[in-house]
């Protein structure tokens, strides 16, 4: 089967630096992807990784370690509206499956 | 570049009446998909779409789920009868293909909420 964890809900500081990990368990891992979900809204693209290492776009970074069914997403310079859950999801061959989110509150 | 539309956003309805939600994908995508996403936890897939081929539909609930996209484009998914169980945000998603890669993204409609009552 597919397992994925990730943190249900995480707090830090405008400006600060917040990492969000994700582990899985998958057979027929194709690749990782990130989400950005607001409340009320569709999650949008963030990044993809399918091989070792680290990925960095702007402000948001995402690091792969395949050996150890380990994710992050790096999140830099937080703004508030950076305040959202994060939906880390592994293709599984030819399926994508979500974990269920990590609930990001940014205070000022 | 247009994204994914959905339509209606919102829909409330008594229990055992039937819903229709529509989607049309980003032009050029051949894979849709349709998803289901309670509050508080990730979306799960319903169905899965390449062209007009159901490739997937493992997670349909069949009794009273049906989802058709006839010309490999627009699709849309109805529930007949609706169960309060049912309540919970329905996202439709495309992308350029499924089989690996970076084509894989898929890109979200704005989904429709579903009050079942």
């Amino acid at each position: 089967g597919q397992n994925i964890d990730q943190p249900t809900e995480m707090t830090a500081t405008e400006g600060a630096i917040v990492q969000i990990n994700c582990t899985y368990q998958t057979s027929g891992f194709n690749g990782l992807f990130w989400y950005q979900q607001h409340a009320g809204e569709a999650p949008t693209f963030l990044s993809y990784n399918v091989l070792d290492g680290l990925e960095e776009k702007g402000r948001f970074s995402s690091f792969l370690s395949r050996s150890k069914g380990y994710s992050y997403l790096l999140l830099k310079e937080l703004q508030m509206k950076d305040s959202a859950s994060y939906l880390c999801a592994v293709k599984h061959t030819d399926k994508l499956i979500f974990g269920t989110g990590t609930r990001l509150q940014v205070f000022p | 570049e247009a994204g994914v539309v959905q339509s209606p956003r919102y829909k409330i309805i008594e229990k055992k009446q039937p819903v229709a939600f529509w989607c049309n994908p980003i032009s050029g995508h051949n894979t849709l998909y349709w998803y289901l996403q309670n509050l508080g936890q990730g979306p799960e897939l319903l169905i899965r779409y390449e062209n007009e081929e159901a490739v997937d539909d493992s997670q349909l609930p069949k009794d009273r789920f049906s989802a058709e996209r006839l010309k490999g484009v627009d699709s849309t998914l109805k529930i007949q009868p609706a169960e309060l169980g049912d309540s919970a945000v329905y996202l439709c998603a495309s992308s350029l293909r499924s089989s690996g890669g970076a084509a894989d993204t898929q890109y979200f409609g704005p989904g429709t909420r579903l009050t079942v009552l």
